[in-house]
């Protein structure tokens, strides 16, 4: 399967802990988002990066988050100091540059965070 | 800011016509409209997407009115595979790319 992958799944966490997520996208893509999807509603949007360079942030994105992509390809997503609120879908997805500026984004299957 | 407005649920009979209307009152001229659907645990998946004018594809068929403020996804033909949660998006640009505003979506269930 080419599609965007994330690992893990599923992640229980007490509060307080630090979690990270990782984030593999389609191989030839260059750019790479992340969204947050609390139950019941869409996703937001979090972060996107260009290569390895991260040049959007929300403003949901509080100083506890923090996302790299340290080579271009991969993408990690920390969350320290978890609180109950973090609780939620944390979703990837990636997109390329060579389709033009319509492209669409491909979506992974998401990481669950739970909270206690 | 969700930019979009849509029913909550809607339902249709299997086989038939599946319209799903989306207000965009706010949206400026340059904001692409999208459509994703998300089926449970999975990540949402691309539908089809329009500007100005009507769009067709292998999936559904996009409208979008005259003024830009609403548009009107339609599934031709539904099928049970089709029960999901869809999404109106309106596209925003920033550096070098463009993030997705997505709305609270319109759960779809598709009746035998």
């Amino acid at each position: 399967d080419t599609g965007v992958s994330q690992d893990p799944r599923h992640k229980i966490t007490k509060r307080g802990q630090n979690v990270t997520f990782r984030c593999d996208p389609i191989s030839e893509h260059n750019r790479l988002y992340w969204y947050r999807q609390t139950l019941g509603q869409g996703p937001e949007f979090l972060t996107y990066f260009q290569n390895e360079a991260q040049l959007e942030k929300s403003r949901l994105l509080s100083d506890r988050f923090s996302a790299e992509r340290p080579k271009g390809s991969f993408s990690t997503l920390e969350i320290q100091r978890t609180e109950q609120g973090d609780s939620a879908m944390y979703l990837c997805a990636s997109s390329s540059h060579l389709a033009g500026v319509d492209n669409e984004q491909f979506f992974g299957p998401g990481t669950r965070l739970t909270v206690l | 800011d969700a930019k979009t407005t849509q029913p909550p649920s809607m339902d249709c009979a299997e086989g038939r016509a599946a319209n799903l209307p989306c207000n965009h009152s706010t949206i400026s001229g340059n904001e692409y409209v999208y459509w994703y659907r998300q089926i449970h645990s999975q990540g949402p998946q691309y539908i089809i997407h329009g500007l100005k004018n009507n769009e067709t594809n292998e999936m559904a068929s996009l409208i979008i009115t005259e003024d830009r403020k609403s548009s009107t996804l339609i599934l031709p033909h539904a099928t049970l595979r089709d029960t999901a949660v869809y999404y109106c998006i309106v596209r925003v640009a920033m550096d070098s790319s463009y993030k997705l505003i997505f709305g609270s979506g319109t759960r779809l269930l598709v009746r035998p």
